[in-house]
Parts: structure tokens; sequence; C-alpha cells
């Protein structure tokens, strides 16, 4: 089954609100990714975590619960450009390569 | 970002033979290729690491990987099927004997099969 979960599926904003967006694990993780992307566009790197501590990046901050085998991206003062598709991706300590959750589409309207 | 550059661009196939192409200036030692299909996540198809192809995952023999350096991975593609139609990301890290590292994509190539 899906090793990578997210929440929510999709995720509708008024320009200049809030987000949280979460991400869950089924298992051990050395690393923690999360990406944007638009459709049809590449995948940018948002932020990188190696370990559990949170990641700061203008107005995006991650942060993870190890103990709950969470993370969560948080997004503050939403703008239209931030409409997309943002997806986490684990890197499990006994592979190398990241698994993709199926993401969450975020559309900000004025 | 020109620090990987996949090529070419957008790709129309029958049953052709093709091959893909990216090359990352990062001096990462770790380089993948993802295949996504259409409103899917990115899955993980190859990995090399340091020229030697560490993860295989479960793809048809019709596709063959190639790392003829540290900087340089190719994807070669024959009879290609419907099922293959998708956006093919290569990606680089600088990994580690434990860890993956951060990866970075390139902007990808389209295949589209007639």
């Amino acid at each position: 089954g899906q090793q990578v979960e997210q929440s929510p599926a999709s995720l509708v904003l008024q320009e200049g609100e809030n987000a949280e967006l979460q991400c869950t694990y089924s298992t051990t993780l050395n690393s923690m990714q999360w990406f944007y992307q638009r459709p049809g566009g590449r995948l940018v790197s948002l932020l990188y975590s190696p370990s559990w501590a949170e990641q700061r990046g203008g107005r995006l901050t991650s942060s993870a619960a190890s103990n709950e085998s969470r993370s969560s991206l948080h997004i503050s003062s939403s703008q239209i450009t931030d409409s997309g598709t943002y997806l986490c991706a684990m890197g499990p300590v006994y592979a190398q390569g990241l698994t993709f959750g199926l993401g969450t589409r975020v559309s900000v309207f004025p | 970002n020109t620090k990987i550059t996949q090529s070419p661009r957008y790709l129309i196939l029958g049953r052709a033979n093709k091959s893909l192409e990216c090359e990352q200036h990062l001096g990462h030692n770790a380089m993948y290729w993802y295949k996504q299909s259409a409103e899917k996540p990115p899955e993980l198809m190859f990995l090399y690491n340091l020229k030697q192809l560490i993860r295989n995952e479960t793809v048809p023999s019709r596709f063959i990987p190639e790392c003829p350096d540290s900087s340089k991975l190719l994807l070669h593609i024959s009879a290609v099927d419907p099922e293959d139609s998708a956006v093919y990301f290569c990606a680089s890290s600088q990994a580690g004997t434990a860890n993956t590292g951060q990866l970075y994509f390139g902007e990808g190539s389209k295949l589209t099969v007639l």
C-alpha cells in the first residue's frame, strides 16, 4: 500500500490565509523533502529535512513529529502564485531514493 | 535552473526506439530516473550511485538505463507501449552511506506514445 499519505487531497484558500499540509508515513525515515509542482511543470524542492529539525524558507515552514510519523508544511500569508500541487517525499532508512505521496492540490483565489 | 538538463523535452513515438539524456552540473554522486504519469506522483525507476546501478525498480525490460559517467544518465526505450506515455524526470543528489540526500530534478522529458 501507499507508504506516504498526504492530506488534505485539495485545499482552497483566499489570498492571505495560512495553510497546513500534512504528510504521514509508515516506515522509518532518514529524510523528508517537500516539493512544489505546477501542472506540466518541474518538481521544485521547497524544504529538505535530513533530521527532524524545523526547516524554514520564506513563508514556508516544515515541522516533523517523528514519534507520530508525521510531517507538516505550513504556508503563511498565501499568494495566488502559491497555487499548485505540494508533494512530500520520504527517504527510508533501508534504501536510497525518495517515495512520493499523492500530493495536495492548493488553489489560492483573490 | 540549468543545473540539470534533459533532452529531448518532448517526444512523440510510434513503436520506435529512442533515448532520453540527462546531465547534471552539481557534482552529485547519485542520479535517478523517475516516471510521472498523468495525475500521479513520480515513481522511481532507476538509481545510480557512482555509476553503479543500486536500485532497479520493476519496470518493463524495454527501458534500459545507462550511466556513462557520474554526471550523465541515459534511458533507452524500445518498442514503446501506450502506458509509457508520461513525463520522465531525471534527478540527482549527493547521497551518503545511509541517506539519499536532497534531490534536485530536471525539467523532464514528456513522452507521448501514439
